[in-house]
């Protein structure tokens, strides 16, 4: 499809593991973020991938969490040892150039929704 | 610390009724703002976004005003259809002036809005 993928789109793990989540973002959008939304709560800056540079980490509420780019596309969002406050919808999105410029708005995925049991 | 405020969390409108809905800012260096929308289960989609320079931007039945000196912005949506119950974002950033910006949206909590026929 034309938009941002995301998986899978629902998780369920316990705590403890490993996960990973999946965001293929539009093609030709330079610019990829990952949020997350946890219940009651709106969108939480995680990271944030420009081109080459590297990436913003300073949302990432732990070294517990990580993020790769691949060849400037495919991004995988890790998280090691899950608690149960890891529980939340984690969002990607991607855009053409940095975010917020007129015409080059965010587009997100639907989200993957991770719950830790 | 919140830098961007919803302080409704929700509101209910009759079907043809204006819907407004709010949000303020704390940091004055902002100078792009956006809204988007979000029905459950989906990514939030971008809606309309002004510009700093600008006091009011229309798109349709939405209209975006931004208050500087009160570091307010609010949404209007006229008339409103049942189809616009949704939760509402509002999300601001700093712009690079060329069409990029710092990096990443700051996103309020939200506002759901139930449009009643």
């Amino acid at each position: 499809g034309a938009g941002v993928s995301q998986s899978p789109s629902n998780k369920v793990t316990e705590k403890g593991k490993d996960v990973e989540l999946r965001c293929d973002p539009i093609s030709g959008h330079t610019a990829l973020y990952w949020y997350r939304q946890s219940l009651g709560q709106g969108l939480e800056f995680l990271i944030y991938f420009q081109g080459n540079s590297a990436p913003d980490k300073s949302g990432l509420p732990s070294d517990r969490f990580s993020a790769e780019r691949t060849g400037g596309s495919v991004s995988t969002l890790t998280i090691q040892r899950t608690q149960q406050e890891d529980s939340a919808v984690y969002l990607c999105a991607s855009s053409l150039v940095e975010t917020g410029g007129a015409g080059s708005p965010l587009h997100f995925g639907n989200g993957t929704r991770l719950t830790v049991t | 610390d919140q830098q961007v405020k919803q302080n409704s969390p929700s509101l209910s409108v009759q079907e043809g009724r204006i819907s407004i809905l709010n949000c303020d800012y704390t940091n004055s260096m902002f100078d792009y703002f956006l809204w988007y929308k979000k029905y459950p289960a989906e990514g939030p989609t971008f809606l309309i976004s002004i510009s700093s320079i600008k006091d009011k931007n229309e798109d349709g039945r939405f209209t975006v005003f931004l208050n500087k000196s009160a570091k307010h912005l609010s949404l209007h949506i006229v008339p409103s259809q049942p189809g616009d119950s949704a939760v509402y974002f509002c999300a601001a950033t700093l712009s690079l002036g060329y069409g990029g910006s710092q990096g990443n949206l700051i996103f309020g909590k939200g506002t759901k809005l139930s449009v009643k026929p």
